[in-house]
């Protein structure tokens, strides 16, 4: 069985500053790992996804993130936020021959200015 | 190409009554999965339809059903609503029954139930 968890439900930055989204997952096999973006009364976004291969994975919108699977992580960040860029977060993870995506509970970002 | 498209995007029903909402997938997708999204909360998998055929269940009671039709759209019905179905219903579609192609979700239909 897969499951997510999402540390912090609300991160505050400054326009400017880091982002950092921390991301844990629990998986009998090798996972996929997915980081998906929700603004207001949308549905999903993809911003980025790990399957196999390099660990750093680079998004859109100058996300990135990195499969740890020592630490069991996948944090999501980028270097320099942007009042867009306020919106939830979510992280995914999949067992790579099943169907489901199992999300953590979310992390809604807010962009100060 | 068009994306995944949901209707209706908001809907009120009274407990007890019965909903049907609908999803047509990406031109070339013959995968539809629905998520339920409660608020506060990350979706939950309900079940996935993969050429016309319940392929993979959640933790959904049997109230919780779906189609699939020939042109791989999809509709979610629910039955006998409770005050707890009320919650964001996201439909999601996918070139394989594995995702191997990714998923791609629409903007959800808002159900609230009264």
């Amino acid at each position: 069985a897969q499951s997510v968890t999402q540390l912090g439900s609300h991160v505050s930055v400054s326009e400017g500053a880091l982002v950092l989204l921390r991301c844990n997952y629990s998986s009998s096999v090798p996972p996929y790992l997915f980081w998906y973006v929700q603004y207001p009364n949308q549905g999903l976004q993809l911003l980025l996804k790990y399957t196999t291969g390099a660990t750093l994975v680079k998004g859109i919108n100058g996300f990135e993130a990195e499969f740890k699977k020592s630490e069991t992580s996948f944090h999501l960040t980028k270097p320099s936020a942007h009042m867009s860029d306020a919106a939830e977060y979510f992280c995914a993870v999949r067992a790579p021959n099943d169907y489901k995506l199992s999300f953590g509970a979310g992390t809604t970002v807010t962009v100060r200015a | 190409e068009t994306g995944v498209t949901q209707s209706p995007t908001h809907l009120i029903k009274t407990r007890g009554q019965q909903v049907t909402l609908r999803c047509s997938s990406q031109s070339g997708h013959n995968t539809v999965s629905w998520y339920q999204q409660a608020l506060g909360q990350g979706p939950q998998f309900i079940f996935q339809y993969y050429r016309e055929e319940e392929n993979g269940r959640g933790n959904f009671p049997p109230r919780f059903s779906g189609l699939q039709f020939p042109n791989y759209s999809s509709e979610l019905n629910v039955n006998a609503l409770e005050l707890d179905d009320s919650a964001l219903y996201l439909c999601a579609s996918s070139s394989s029954d594995r995702g191997l192609g990714g998923y791609t979700f629409g903007s959800g239909t808002r159900l609230t139930v009264v």
